[in-house]
C-alpha cells in the first residue's frame, strides 16, 4: 500500500464547475498535510497548509479527516488556469523533517 | 518561503559522464534536500544535505552515484555520477525551515542522458 494515495485522473471538467479531489494517508501519526500545484514542467509550489479545522483560500477549500486518514481538495468556480497536477503530501511520522509525496491528480479545466 | 536558484535549468549529457547540479537559497535554511521526479512520478527523496557533514541518504540512493555538497546554509550541490538513460529524470532542489512544515523548490533541472 501507497503511503499518499491519490487517484490519478485526470479530472477533465468546464470552466465554472467544483471538482474535489481525495487523498489517503497510511501513518495515522502524521501531523502535517499541505497540498502543492504542478503545472507541466515546473516545480512543485505550496497551494495551501491543511489545518485540522479546515481551511479555505478563496475558492480553494481543505478539510482533513483524522479517523478516516484522509485529506480533499475542493476547488469552485474552476478556471482554465487551475489546470495542473495537484500533489498530496504528508509528513513523515518517523522522520522530524521528511515529506511524502502521493502521485498527483491531474486536473483539465476546458473552455 | 525562499528564492531557490537552481542550474543548470536542463542538460542533455553523454552516458558515462556526470553533472553537477547547482542550488543557491537566497537565505540560511535549516533543511536541503535533493528530489528526483521520473516521468509521469511524483518526487522521490534522495538524500538530505547536511551542511558540513555528509549527506543522508534515502533508501536506494548512495554517495558514490549521487555525491553531495553542502559548505554552507546557502548551497548545495547534487552530482550524477556515471550517468546512464535511465538516470534521465527531474532533479529538484527543495528547502525547508522547520520540522514538519512545508517545503519548497527550485524551479528544477531536466536531465537526458543519451
Amino acid at each position: 500500500r501507497k503511503e499518499v494515495e491519490q487517484d490519478p485522473g485526470p479530472f477533465n471538467v468546464p470552466e465554472g464547475a467544483t471538482v474535489a479531489f481525495n487523498c489517503t494517508y497510511s501513518n495515522s501519526a502524521s501531523q502535517s498535510f499541505f497540498w502543492y500545484r504542478q503545472d507541466c514542467r515546473k516545480e512543485p509550489k505550496l497551494l495551501m497548509s491543511v489545518y485540522s479545522s479546515g481551511n479555505e483560500d478563496g475558492r480553494f477549500t481543505a478539510q482533513l479527516n483524522r479517523a478516516s486518514q484522509y485529506i480533499s481538495l475542493l476547488i469552485r468556480d474552476s478556471k482554465l488556469s487551475d489546470s495542473a497536477t495537484y500533489l498530496c503530501v504528508v509528513n513523515d511520522p518517523d522522520s522530524s523533517y521528511k515529506l511524502i509525496f502521493g502521485s498527483g491528480t491531474r486536473l483539465l479545466v476546458r473552455p | 518561503s525562499a528564492v531557490i536558484s537552481q542550474k543548470p535549468s536542463r542538460d542533455i549529457c553523454q552516458r558515462g559522464t556526470s553533472l553537477t547540479i547547482q542550488c543557491q537559497v537566497d537565505s540560511q535554511v535549516t533543511m536541503m534536500f535533493w528530489y528526483r521526479q521520473q516521468p509521469g512520478q511524483s518526487l522521490t527523496l534522495i538524500a538530505t544535505a547536511n551542511q558540513g557533514s555528509e549527506a543522508t541518504y534515502e533508501s536506494g540512493f548512495v554517495i558514490d552515484k549521487f555525491p553531495i555538497s553542502r559548505p554552507n546554509l546557502t548551497f548545495s550541490t547534487l552530482t550524477v555520477s556515471n550517468m546512464s538513460p535511465e538516470d534521465s529524470s527531474i532533479y529538484l532542489c527543495s528547502v525547508g525551515f522547520q520540522m514538519n512544515t512545508e517545503a519548497f523548490f527550485g524551479q528544477g533541472t531536466r536531465l537526458t542522458v543519451v
